[in-house]
């Protein structure tokens, strides 16, 4: 099946400090989508990703589809606190929209 | 901002019983799922439902699990006899059409085998 793995697998940061994590892919997708999920809750979309070499942002956030398709990375400046939480990437190779789940970063900022 | 809503939030079974997991999708959205995540791993697909039928489900979705959309409304999942393992989380979730409408989460039940 499709694989997708992230890297890091968890970080620290210090507040205010930038942060960089990608997700590699087995096989192509056609689209790439981010999720943040905080304890206790479904995933919830940061940003979606529907071209190959797209960079979209969404605030602080910044996410690129790779030229290969089989990459994408999501950048987050000047971390806050409230950014604590579990980043997930997802892809949709096509087809009725079924999305496979990254491994997920856990991501921990030091006030 | 329009959400999928799920309940109950946490639902306690003990083996070998029935549980049904209720959704909310988005009102206008067509395409719904179900997905579950274990405690600590990632998000796994279970299956897929479109007009009326599934149309993609994975090897976990075996014959204990079914999927109903009873009313213009409700999505439902349906464990017949539940086992150990199938203590999870289970997100439901809902999109507009193929291809550039991302998926919407709901807060997912917590689902506890005992």
């Amino acid at each position: 099946g499709q694989q997708l793995n992230q890297s890091p697998q968890s970080m620290f940061i210090q507040e205010g400090e930038d942060v960089s994590m990608n997700c590699t892919s087995s096989s192509i997708f056609n689209t790439w989508l981010w999720y943040k999920q905080d304890p206790g809750e479904g995933p919830v979309l940061l940003i979606a990703l529907y071209k190959a070499g797209e960079l979209t942002s969404n605030g602080r956030l910044t996410a690129q589809f790779g030229i290969t398709r089989k990459d994408s990375f999501l950048n987050i400046s000047a971390s806050i606190p409230s950014d604590v939480g579990i980043y997930f990437c997802a892809g949709n190779s096509g087809g009725y929209q079924k999305v496979t789940f990254g491994t997920g970063t856990k991501l921990q900022v030091i006030p | 901002e329009p959400e999928v809503t799920q309940t109950p939030s946490h639902q306690v079974t003990q083996m070998g019983q029935e549980v049904i997991l209720r959704c909310v999708p988005i009102s206008n959205h067509l395409y719904f799922y179900w997905y579950r995540q274990i405690l600590g791993q990632k998000v796994e697909f279970l299956v897929s439902f479109y007009n009326n039928e599934i149309s993609e489900k994975s090897e976990i979705f075996d014959d204990q699990f079914s999927v109903e959309r009873p009313d213009g409304s409700n999505f439902t999942l349906k464990i017949r006899s539940t086992k150990l393992e199938d203590s999870a989380m289970y997100f439901c979730a809902s999109s507009y059409r193929q291809g550039d409408s991302p998926l919407h989460f709901g807060n997912g039940t917590r689902l506890t085998v005992t």
